[in-house]
This record gives C-alpha cells, structure tokens and sequence, in this order.
C-alpha cells in the first residue's frame, strides 16, 4: 500500500513549456486535491475532484487545469509555465464525505526559469 | 484578511518545555478545525482534530474557542522530535470538500 504518490519529484521547465504532473492513490479514496506551497503563503488549493470524472477549483486555479479519467490518478497539467508557477505542488486525498483528513503525496518541487 | 492566521514563529524552546501556539480563523461558519504537522521539505500529516469540547492526545492538547474564533495548541514535555511546523486548518466552507490551511508556526526544540 503506496499510499499518494507523484511524479515527478522534481523538475526544472523554462518559461512557455508545458507539463503534468501525475497523482495516484491506492486507497481507493474519492477526494483528491492539488496543491502549491510557497514559503510564506501556506498550502493553496489549485483545483479539487469530488469523484472520477468531475473536477472543481480552488483559490487559485489560474494557469493550471486538471483531469479525472480514473478514480485513482489526478494529473494536473501546466499549459504555459511561468516562473511564478515555481512552488512546490502537492497532491492530497480523502477516503470518505464524514472524513477531513488528507493524506498527501511527497510533492514536486517544481522551478520555472 | 487571511481566512486563517498563524504567528509565524519560529518558537526556540529547551527540550521539557510548555509551548503553546494558536490560531485565527475569520469565517464563523466554519465546522471542522484541525493541526496538521509538516516537517522541513516533507508532505502535511494530521496531528490531531480539534473539537468543541477540547481534546488531549498524550502531550498534546487542542482547543477550541468559537466565541473568538481562535484555535490553539498545546505541547507539553517538548521532545528534539517535535521540532516542525505546525499547520492550523479549517474547514470554512462546510458545504465543499476543502480545507484551508494556515502558513504555519514553526518550532525548534533545542538540547
């Protein structure tokens, strides 16, 4: 049991490149989250699923869209990177409604120059 | 205004001691309160939730005061390993699956 995992790890994009970033999850939970640290600021929700093939936005879902195809993966993809897309990105997942916990992925750290 | 508000530290106690650290949120209909522990370049893992009523896990309390609107942390005993950053979370929207997450309050428990 992996438990959240993402790849990848780490990444270096120039400006104007594009990329995903894959979450998967093994606990057959229905919530996934992405989202992006940076130092200061905190965990900012960039888009939410509520279950396969449904998707939602956070605060700040500028720049980044998302896909559900399968109930276990969560891919968030960067059409145009910018550098003020460098962050670290987690991913995070939540097994039932009653339940808040999230349990999260290691994170991408992620640098645009 | 940020939905939740931390102090952002960093707390420098010696091993032993009583540390506390609270928390402001701004929306009064929030529900769900949470601390979340988050070590140096690693993923947020639950600490605890934190209810109504208050809650204890071994040396660590939580609090809730609804009048104010504040939430708090209590560490007693710090150990070498309670050094992270403490993240206090919020649920403000009920009706949405999402929390939302202080910038945290980091601690260093010194020898």
């Amino acid at each position: 049991n992996a438990g959240v995992t993402q790849t990848p790890k780490f990444r270096v994009l120039k400006t104007g490149q594009s990329m995903t970033l894959l979450c998967a999850q093994d606990m057959n939970h229905e919530y996934m989250y992405w989202y992006r640290q940076d130092p200061g600021m905190g965990l900012r929700l960039i888009h939410y699923s509520v279950g396969e093939g449904t998707t939602a936005k956070g605060e700040v879902p500028d720049g980044y869209n998302v896909s559900r195809l399968k109930k276990q993966n969560f891919l968030l993809g960067l059409e145009s990177a910018a550098p003020s897309q460098t962050s670290v990105y987690f991913c995070a997942s939540t097994g039932t409604f009653l339940s808040y916990e999230q349990y999260f992925g290691p994170g991408t750290r992620l640098t645009v120059t | 205004r940020k939905e939740v508000e931390q102090d952002p530290g960093p707390f420098n106690v010696p091993e032993g001691a009583t540390v506390a650290f609270n928390c402001t949120y701004s929306n009064s209909a929030s529900q769900s309160f949470f601390w979340y522990r988050q070590d140096c370049r690693k993923e947020p893992k639950l600490l605890m939730s934190v209810y109504s009523s208050g809650n204890e896990d071994g040396r660590f309390t939580a609090q809730l005061n609804r009048a104010s609107q504040y939430i708090s942390l209590l560490i007693r005993d710090s150990k070498l390993s309670d050094s992270a950053t403490y993240l206090c979370v919020v649920n403000p929207h009920p009706g949405r699956r999402a929390l939302t997450f202080g910038s945290g309050t980091r601690l260093q428990v010194q020898p």
